[in-house]
C-alpha cells in the first residue's frame, strides 16, 4: 500500500540549476499539493492541483513550476534554484465529497548551495 | 494575525501526565479542523479530524468551539512515544481543499 511516495529524498543543488521533485499517489485522489517547511514558518502551501489538467497557485509559488497530466502524478519544477529554496518540500494528496483530509508523502530534503 | 495560531511550546511534561494544547483560526467560514501529527524529520501524519463540536479516539480529544474559533486537543495518559509536534489544520473554507496549517507545538514527554 504505497500512499503517497516522493523521490528523491535528499538532494543538493547549485544555485541556478534546475531539477523535478516527483510525487506520485496510488489512492486514485482528485486533490494534490506542494508545500514547503521551513523552520517557524509552519507548512506553506506552493502549488495545487484539483484534478487533472488543472493546477493553481499557493502562497508561495514563485519559482516553482508544476503540471497534472495525470491523475496519479504532480511533479514540482525548481526552474533555477536558489539558496532561499533550501527546505523540506511535502507531497499530499486528498480524495473530494466533503473530505479534505490530506496525506503526505515522506518529503525530500533539498539543499541549495 | 496568523489564520492559524497556536502555542509552539515545548510542553515538557512527565509520562502519565494530562496536556491540552489550544488553537485559535481567524476564518469563520472553516468548516473543517485536524490535528496532524509530526515526528522529528518524518511528515506529517492525521491525528484527528473534528467536524462536529469534538470527537474522542481512545487517551486523544478534540474539541471545537465555533463561536470563539478556537480548537482544542487533549491527551490523557501521556506516553513517551506521544513526543512529537502536534500540528492544527484548518480547511480554508470555499471550494477547494486546502488546509492552512499553525506552526505546530512541540511536546516532550520525560520518563
Amino acid at each position: 500500500n504505497a500512499g503517497v511516495t516522493q523521490t528523491p529524498k535528499f538532494q543538493v543543488l547549485k544555485t541556478g540549476q534546475s531539477m523535478t521533485l516527483q510525487c506520485a499517489q496510488d489512492m486514485n485522489h482528485e486533490y494534490m499539493s506542494w508545500y514547503r517547511q521551513d523552520p517557524g514558518m509552519g507548512l506553506r502551501l506552493i502549488h495545487y492541483s484539483v484534478g487533472a489538467g488543472i493546477t493553481d497557485q499557493g502562497e508561495v509559488p514563485n519559482g516553482y513550476n508544476v503540471s497534472r497530466s495525470t491523475t496519479e502524478d504532480f511533479p514540482l519544477r525548481l526552474l533555477s534554484a536558489a539558496p532561499s529554496q533550501t527546505s523540506v518540500y511535502f507531497c499530499a494528496s486528498s480524495g473530494t465529497g466533503g473530505r479534505p483530509e490530506q496525506f503526505f508523502g515522506p518529503g525530500t530534503r533539498l539543499t541549495v548551495l | 494575525r496568523k489564520e492559524v495560531e497556536q502555542d509552539p511550546g515545548p510542553f515538557n511534561v512527565p509520562e502519565g501526565a494530562t496536556v491540552a494544547f489550544n488553537c485559535t483560526y481567524s476564518n469563520s467560514a472553516s468548516q473543517s479542523f485536524f490535528w496532524y501529527r509530526q515526528d522529528c524529520r518524518k511528515e506529517p501524519k492525521l491525528l484527528m479530524s473534528v467536524y462536529s463540536s469534538g470527537n474522542e479516539d481512545g487517551r486523544f480529544t478534540a474539541q471545537l468551539n465555533r463561536a470563539s474559533q478556537y480548537i482544542s486537543l487533549l491527551i490523557r495518559d501521556s506516553k513517551l512515544s506521544d513526543s512529537a509536534t502536534y500540528l492544527c489544520v484548518v480547511a480554508g473554507g470555499g471550494a477547494t481543499n486546502k488546509l492552512i496549517f499553525g506552526t505546530g507545538t512541540l511536546l516532550a514527554v520525560q520518563p
